[in-house]
């Protein structure tokens, strides 16, 4: 049962404008929310990440928006790089009775290629 | 910042042996220890969770006796994939739970062959 679902495989987007990576969850109990990049055969490498008490984050380029309501955030990337060109993973965590402080849900991934 | 080194990074062995791969936190005390394996094209599935001197916490369907985790320090856990076979190969990677949050290691890279 994929609890954290990123629907999009790919994505596509030129140099210097947005990439909008999307994500889904399942699970009200997630309270902590975070975004992952990852190259080919190296272990993900965190991005950025938000709280369940907030509704955006932003980090330089990256910003991340929460939508508690329709268990939805989103991860934007602007101005996107080539050098952003990797597999972005979502994950979620909650701290719900019986579950694994740390532990993590991931989505299945959205590879971006930014293109000069 | 938290570094969580992960070896080896890619092995080739037999079907039959068995594969032991290593994960130290560096600057950091790692309470817990979590392992897992990506498919190509899937999300990293967590096989299961170690915690410092105790037994490890093994997720539905995934083998204890096959996959054999070791954390016998704060900073050092290991899993052994025994008598491996070709549908163990995969990526494997650890994160390290401490202070820091979750620090991943570089993944490692097993085909069996």
């Amino acid at each position: 049962d994929q609890q954290v679902k990123q629907n999009s495989p790919s994505l596509s987007v030129q140099e210097g404008r947005i990439s909008i990576l999307n994500c889904d969850y399942t699970n009200s109990m997630f309270d902590y929310f975070l975004w992952y990049k990852k190259y080919p055969a190296e272990g993900p490498t965190f991005l950025i990440s938000i709280s369940s008490i907030k509704d955006k984050n932003e980090d330089g380029r990256f910003t991340v928006f929460l939508n508690k309501s329709a268990k939805h955030l989103s991860l934007h990337i602007v101005p996107s790089q080539p050098g952003d060109s990797a597999v972005y993973f979502c994950a979620a965590s909650g701290r719900s009775r019986g579950s694994t402080l740390g532990r993590l849900y991931f989505g299945r991934g959205t590879q971006l290629t930014v293109w000069p | 910042g938290a570094v969580v080194s992960q070896h080896p990074s890619w092995v080739i062995c037999k079907s039959g042996t068995s594969v032991k791969i290593e994960c130290r936190s560096l600057d950091f005390q790692a309470t817990t220890m979590f392992w897992y394996r990506q498919f190509p094209k899937q999300s990293l599935m967590l096989m299961a969770t170690s915690n410092e001197g105790s037994k490890a916490t093994y997720e539905q369907g995934v083998e204890k006796d096959k996959f054999l985790i070791n954390h016998a320090s704060l900073t050092l856990s290991t899993l052994t994939v025994t008598s491996a076979h070709p549908e163990d190969s995969s990526f494997y990677i650890c994160s390290a739970s401490g202070w820091t949050g979750n620090t991943f290691g570089s993944g490692t890279r097993l085909t069996v062959v």
